[in-house]
């Protein structure tokens, strides 16, 4: 049972617009929500986190929404620039469990100049 | 600052051979560690994680193994590799239970068993 699930496999946006990459989640549990940029042959880098306790988290061009009550959460880039390019992949922590992330399977996401 | 090192980075092994990846942690104690799997096609499935020396559990059956002989070592183990365990091994460590608990990633070990 996929517990975060990244419906969208890719996207393709133009630089200079929004990037909106989507994720939604089953279980109810999850404390904590991460996104995560990889780039081929290397290990995913953090970017932004959310609390369940707050809807929203901005850090520079990179915004994190959260709708609890539609288990759905997203992450804003804007503007988008080509050094974007990547795979981002969405996780959750449990809040019964410290210690273990649960990932989606990911969005690659490809910014054309 | 805090380093994590994998490796080897690239490995090419026959079916039935032994595997062994190893990942180091520098400039933190008591991290917990984690292996990850990136199969292709697949998100990142988490293998074992680790909350001290010799304490290991397991998220999945498989024929893979973990041990964590000192504190910021982290090892993967086969007896016998299957086709199957071919793709993109993570280690990863954080540390703490407070907040978000974010992993910092290695750059990965790419295994193809043929």
């Amino acid at each position: 049972d996929q517990q975060v699930k990244q419906n969208s496999p890719s996207l393709s946006v133009q630089e200079g617009r929004i990037s909106i990459l989507n994720c939604d989640y089953t279980n109810s549990m999850f404390d904590y929500f991460l996104w995560y940029k990889k780039y081929p042959a290397e290990g995913p880098t953090f970017l932004i986190s959310i609390s369940s306790i707050k809807d929203k988290n901005e850090d520079g061009r990179f915004t994190v929404f959260l709708n609890k009550s539609a288990k759905h959460l997203s992450l804003h880039i804007v503007p988008s620039q080509p050094g974007d390019s990547a795979v981002y992949f969405c996780a959750a922590r449990s809040g019964g469990s410290n210690y273990k992330l649960t990932f989606g399977k990911g969005t690659l996401l490809t910014v054309n100049p | 600052s805090q380093t994590i090192h994998q490796w080897p980075a690239t490995l090419v092994q026959p079916v039935g051979s032994p595997l062994s990846l190893e990942c180091t942690v520098e400039g933190t104690s008591n991290p917990n560690l984690y292996w990850y799997r990136q199969a292709a096609g697949r998100g990142l499935q988490l293998l074992f994680y680790s909350v001290g020396i010799g304490q290991i559990s397991s998220e999945v059956p498989q024929n893979l193994s973990a041990s964590r002989p000192q504190d910021r070592q982290f090892i993967l183990s086969s007896k016998k590799l299957l086709l199957s365990d071919s793709g993109f091994y993570l280690c990863a460590w954080s540390v703490g239970r407070a907040g978000a608990n974010v992993l910092t990633f290695g750059a990965g070990s790419r295994l193809t068993v043929l």
